[in-house]
């Protein structure tokens, strides 16, 4: 099946700062989106790109599909930004999302 | 409020025991499914189900019952309640089933099993 990868796995910010968190496929997909899940538990989602760039504030996300990889970009990040990134495509076979392990955020005031 | 509600939110059990987490949405869609979240393992398909009257397994779908009698309801049973499966649980939704556009998920339910 598809495997997904995330990278980092961590990360900690100074508030203010902008990062940038990548998801690699292994496979051809035409579904990707990126979920934050805050400290809180609940599961938000962020962009369905399964390719080209969307900005939302912020958060922008770039999937290339022939290369099998997105990015997800944050700017001047905030406290509440902190918790997991979940990269998630589309399987197919069972109409699930396969999820990535996740990039774990903490943004420090 | 529009969207997936899960209940309850926090649950303890005996190994051993059974119960039902329940799931409702109220979106129209047809596509839902269950999740458990485990520490480093990321979020795992246990059942999903495309329509009302039709349930399938995902990757993890042992010691877990599913039905679907209606679009909104899709509940998920423990049959014997085991320490592995202590997790967080999570019940989503999707109005297209192909592209899992618009993807929303419960606030999920905390469950330990003792």
């Amino acid at each position: 099946g598809i495997q997904v990868e995330q990278s980092p796995p961590d990360l900690i910010l100074q508030e203010g700062a902008n990062s940038t968190l990548r998801c690699n496929f292994s496979d051809s997909v035409n579904n990707l989106q990126w979920f934050h899940q805050n400290p809180w538990g609940q599961l938000i989602n962020l962009f369905y790109i399964p390719s080209g760039t969307k900005q939302n504030g912020r958060l922008s996300a770039t999937t290339v599909a022939t290369e099998r990889y997105s990015l997800l970009y944050i700017s001047s990040s905030q406290t509440t930004d902190s918790g997991v990134y979940f990269c998630a495509v589309y399987g197919g076979s069972q109409g699930n999302l396969i999820f990535g392990k996740g990039t774990k955020l903490s943004v420090k005031p | 409020n529009a969207g997936v509600t899960q209940t309850p939110k926090f649950q303890v059990l005996k190994t051993g025991q059974s119960m039902t987490l329940q799931c409702a949405q109220d979106m129209n869609h047809e596509y839902m499914s269950w999740y458990r979240q485990d520490p480093g393992m990321g979020l795992r398909l246990i059942h999903y189900s495309v329509g009302a009257g039709i349930t399938d397994q995902g990757e993890v779908p042992n010691g877990y019952n599913v039905s679907r009698s209606t679009t909104e309801d899709f509940p998920l049973r423990l049959l014997s309640a085991a320490p592995s499966q202590t997790s967080v649980y999570f019940c989503a939704s999707s109005s297209d089933y192909w592209t899992n556009y618009g993807y929303t998920f419960g606030s999920g339910t905390r469950l330990t099993v003792v």
